[in-house]
């Protein structure tokens, strides 16, 4: 079945580290990829899409993403977490065909320490 | 654009009682979707509507739940009888037609049934 795995429902950084939210979909075929962001009692907002344009994806507040479909894998990371990033953070897919279905992963929550 | 707007945001019912969230897409997108998102289950793809017309509504929980899309820029969730499991959030959004265009998220209707 198509599916994305989120690793890790709760990840903790301090303020100025390195933020590593790790996203693997499972197909040979690359699907669409997609980054959403939660901010508490809103709703999802795009950070960054793959486009096929570029393996190295950026984003919105200073998120990236690269694209390795070797390793069928989509992590987000961000140099320096800021306190604002504070969050929780969606990969999603979207396999072509006939499907347009967006399928979300389970999510994972930022919490960044002073 | 104002972006997807739902309403109610907030929606407070007794068990038994008949509950519709409204939706009011970006225009020009042709694509929509209703998501529930819990804490246990995370987000769920309900059901998705092309061109007003449903698509795939495999994610639609039971028969107390339908939706409607009468026009373009207008589409309804009804739960009738609603019960204290059906308590979510509820998010509704729209996308246009392309291999990578991202979906836009309303800001989402918690619905609790007491």
């Amino acid at each position: 079945a198509q599916s994305v795995t989120q690793l890790g429902s709760h990840v903790s950084v301090s303020e100025g580290a390195l933020v590593l939210l790790r996203c693997n979909y499972s197909s040979s075929v690359p699907p669409y990829l997609f980054w959403y962001v939660q901010y508490p009692n809103q709703g999802l907002q795009l950070l960054l899409k793959y486009t096929s344009a570029a393996t190295l994806v950026k984003g919105i507040n200073g998120f990236e993403a690269e694209f390795k479909k070797s390793e069928t894998s989509f992590h987000l990371t961000k140099p320096s977490a800021h306190m604002s990033d504070a969050a929780e953070y969606f990969c999603a897919v979207r396999y072509g065909g006939a499907t347009n279905k967006l399928i979300f992963g389970t999510g994972t929550l930022l919490a960044v320490q002073p | 654009d104002a972006g997807v707007i739902q309403s109610p945001r907030h929606e407070v019912t007794e068990m038994g009682q008949e509950v519709t969230l409204r939706c009011k897409p970006i225009s020009g997108h042709d694509y929509l979707f209703w998501y529930r998102q819990t804490m246990m289950r995370g987000l769920e793809l309900l059901i998705y509507f092309n061109n007003n017309v449903p698509i795939d509504d495999s994610g639609m929980p039971e028969d107390r739940f339908s939706a409607k899309m009468p026009n373009a820029s207008f589409s309804t969730l009804k739960i009738q009888p609603s019960e204290p499991r059906d308590s979510a959030v509820y998010f509704c959004a729209s996308r246009f037609t392309g291999s990578n265009t991202e979906a836009f998220f309303g800001q989402g209707t918690r619905l609790t049934v007491v």
